[in-house]
């Protein structure tokens, strides 16, 4: 499978616990998004990097919540001290800038789960 | 605000019945919409997005800019249509993030 991973695919944590998961977007794509999908919502919104930059962050993302993306490749998402309204469903697109092309191409997502 | 409206959270219709799932959507400018589709125990993928103006899987959908609407459309339902179907928008320029809707199940029954 060529598309876009991440790992984890789930993990169980206890509260309090810092938990990071990782994204390796499609290798030519230099947008990376992340977005958080609780129980019967869409995927909501959190941040995006063009390349490494980290150029938008959602208010969903507190400042418990860390994203990073060194060299412009995969993508690394950290949640400290971890509460149980964290659970989710953890997901990571990537696209390609070109002619308008705005097609994000998703991975299977991490589930986190608090307890 | 920019936001997506899916009226119904799960529709069922029998094999070889017309489909429709509902979008509406609210922003100020001319987005770019999307229908994204997960089957079961698999990543979301796109379906359609209202530039390409194409049909796949015999799926269609129009943007209707007076009625802020973007309905997902199919003549007659298969089986393996069965799955979550999400409404998108995505602002034409910047960061070109989603905006999801709540999603609709599509159930086909035989």
């Amino acid at each position: 499978d060529t598309g876009v991973s991440q790992d984890p695919r789930h993990k169980i944590t206890k509260r309090g616990q810092n938990v990071t998961f990782r994204c390796d977007p499609i290798s030519e794509h230099n947008r990376l998004y992340w977005y958080r999908q609780t129980l019967g919502q869409g995927p909501e919104f959190l941040t995006y990097f063009q390349n490494e930059a980290q150029l938008e962050k959602s208010r969903l993302l507190s400042d418990r919540f860390s994203a990073e993306r060194p060299k412009g490749s995969f993508s690394t998402l950290e949640i400290q001290r971890t509460e149980q309204g964290d659970s989710a469903m953890y997901l990571c697109a990537s696209s390609f800038l070109g002619m308008g092309n705005t097609e994000a191409f998703f991975g299977q997502g991490t589930r986190l789960t608090v307890v | 605000a920019q936001r997506v409206t899916q009226p119904e959270k799960l529709l069922s219709v029998f094999k070889g019945a017309p489909v429709e799932l509902k979008c509406n959507y609210s922003y100020s400018g001319s987005p770019e919409l999307f229908w994204y589709v997960q089957y079961s125990r698999q990543r979301l993928q796109l379906l359609l997005r209202h530039i390409s103006r194409e049909s796949i899987k015999g799926f269609t959908a129009d943007l209707n800019k007076g009625e802020t609407s973007f309905h997902l459309k199919k003549p007659f339902a298969q089986e393996e249509d069965s799955a979550m179907y999400y409404c998108a928008l995505s602002t034409p320029s910047g960061t070109y993030k989603y905006i999801f809707g709540t999603g609709t199940r599509l159930k086909v029954l035989a």
